[in-house]
Parts: structure tokens; C-alpha cells; sequence
């Protein structure tokens, strides 16, 4: 199974919300990550996890949190977001490897579209 | 800045004709990757390449690397409408924990 997944695939919420999107992978794979992508730029690397520690964390605003509860599943908790906030959230996983997780291949979820009002 | 920089922005060919796409990077690296993104959607691996491999073919791809000239390119034979996406090309930042993304070219394939 090669397969990442991402709930929900679209959410709408407002600057006083709270939501959370859900990632997870059964490959076996002990790094995991999230991105965010606006339009027609590439994905902006926010967190990443490896053996379910955060690793780095890319100087990501206290209203995104991260969280790892087990090795498959990686969530993103969101409060009190702004409409700049709003684009594709993307989830990914890979190895960790010998020189870095860096060097590894990823493997992407379909991302949750995020619009906040 | 970001360690991978790719050209052309966007590239409009027809069916049949081939698509090639350039990145350049800053640093040594151990490996370059190229990745596709169907519109608004994940991201897809396509094929890595060693830094001690100049050439490699997957199918209709062809990748070759320079690492003299810190360029890489990726050849798209026979395009397909399908084809039609993003490309971005990604590698390791100097530590190795984590992956810089390239700009993207937006590859356009006319029916």
C-alpha cells in the first residue's frame, strides 16, 4: 500500500474556528510531513516528524500545531487562522534513510483545500 | 532562497513534440529528484537520480544531471495530454533532513 491519505479534502472555517486535518500512512514509513502550497508555487515545507518527535518546525505560526500520535497518523490542528491561511495543505511520508530524510522519496496525499473566512 | 531553481515557467507544446524542463541547485548534493503535480492536487515521484549518474531513463523520461554545472534536466518524450501538470525538481538542503522544492514549470499539453 503506497497510499497517503488526507481528511477532509476541502474545508471552509472561520478566523474563530477550530479544525483539524488528518494524514495517514501504512508503508511503514517513520518520517512524516506537512506543506503548504498557494497557488502556482511549490509546496513550503511546515513540519516534520521523525519517530513521532517534531524534528523541524519551518518558524510555523503557534496557530498551526502538529501532532504525531502514532507512526501512521499525523494531524494538524488549526485555531484562530487567518484568510492568508487559506491554500492546499499537503501531508507526506517517507523513510527516514541513513543520511537524512531529506535524501528520501516522498509520497503525497491528495491535500485538504483549506478556505478561511 | 530556495536551493532548486527551474525554467522555463511554463512550457506549451502539442501532443507528440517533446517537453524538456531545467533546474539548477547551490550545493553539493547526493541526489536530485523530479516530481509531478496534477492540478490541485499531491504531489507524484517520477525518478531520482544519484549524483554519481549523469543519465536516467523511466519510460517516456529522461533525466540527466550535471553536477559541474549543478543542473539537471528532465526530457518528456511523445507528450500526451496527460502529461499536462507541474514539474518541480527537489533536493536535499545541506543538512539532509529535508527537501527544497524547485519553483515548478507548468507544462501545457494541446490535444
Amino acid at each position: 500500500d503506497t497510499e497517503v491519505t488526507q481528511t477532509p479534502k476541502h474545508l471552509v472555517m472561520g478566523m474563530t474556528n477550530k479544525k483539524s486535518l488528518k494524514c495517514e500512512q501504512h508503508m511503514g514509513h517513520r518520517a512524516m510531513y506537512w506543506y503548504k502550497q498557494k497557488a502556482k508555487k511549490p509546496p513550503e515545507l511546515m513540519f516534520v516528524y521523525s519517530y513521532e518527535k517534531l524534528s523541524i518546525n519551518e518558524s510555523v505560526p503557534s496557530r498551526f500545531s502538529p501532532e504525531c500520535p502514532n507512526s501512521s497518523l499525523l494531524n494538524l490542528h488549526l485555531h484562530a487562522l487567518q484568510p492568508e491561511d487559506s491554500a492546499l495543505y499537503l501531508c507526506a511520508s517517507s523513510q527516514v534513510g541513513t543520511q537524512g530524510a531529506g535524501q528520501e522519496t516522498q509520497y503525497f496525499g491528495p491535500g485538504t483545500r483549506l478556505l478561511v473566512l | 532562497s530556495q536551493q532548486g531553481e527551474e525554467d522555463p515557467q511554463a512550457l506549451s507544446i502539442q501532443e507528440g513534440e517533446n517537453a524538456t524542463m531545467n533546474c539548477s541547485y547551490k550545493t553539493s548534493i547526493n541526489n536530485l529528484q523530479w516530481y509531478r503535480q496534477n492540478s490541485g492536487r499531491g504531489l507524484v515521484h517520477l525518478i531520482l537520480i544519484r549524483s554519481n549518474e549523469r543519465e536516467k531513463h523511466s519510460g517516456r523520461l529522461r533525466v540527466t544531471l550535471d553536477t559541474s554545472k549543478k543542473s539537471s534536466s528532465l526530457l518528456i518524450t511523445a507528450s500526451r495530454a496527460a502529461d499536462t501538470a507541474s514539474y518541480f525538481c527537489a533536493t536535499p538542503d545541506t543538512g539532509g533532513f529535508k527537501t527544497i522544492f524547485g519553483a515548478g514549470t507548468r507544462l501545457f499539453v494541446k490535444a
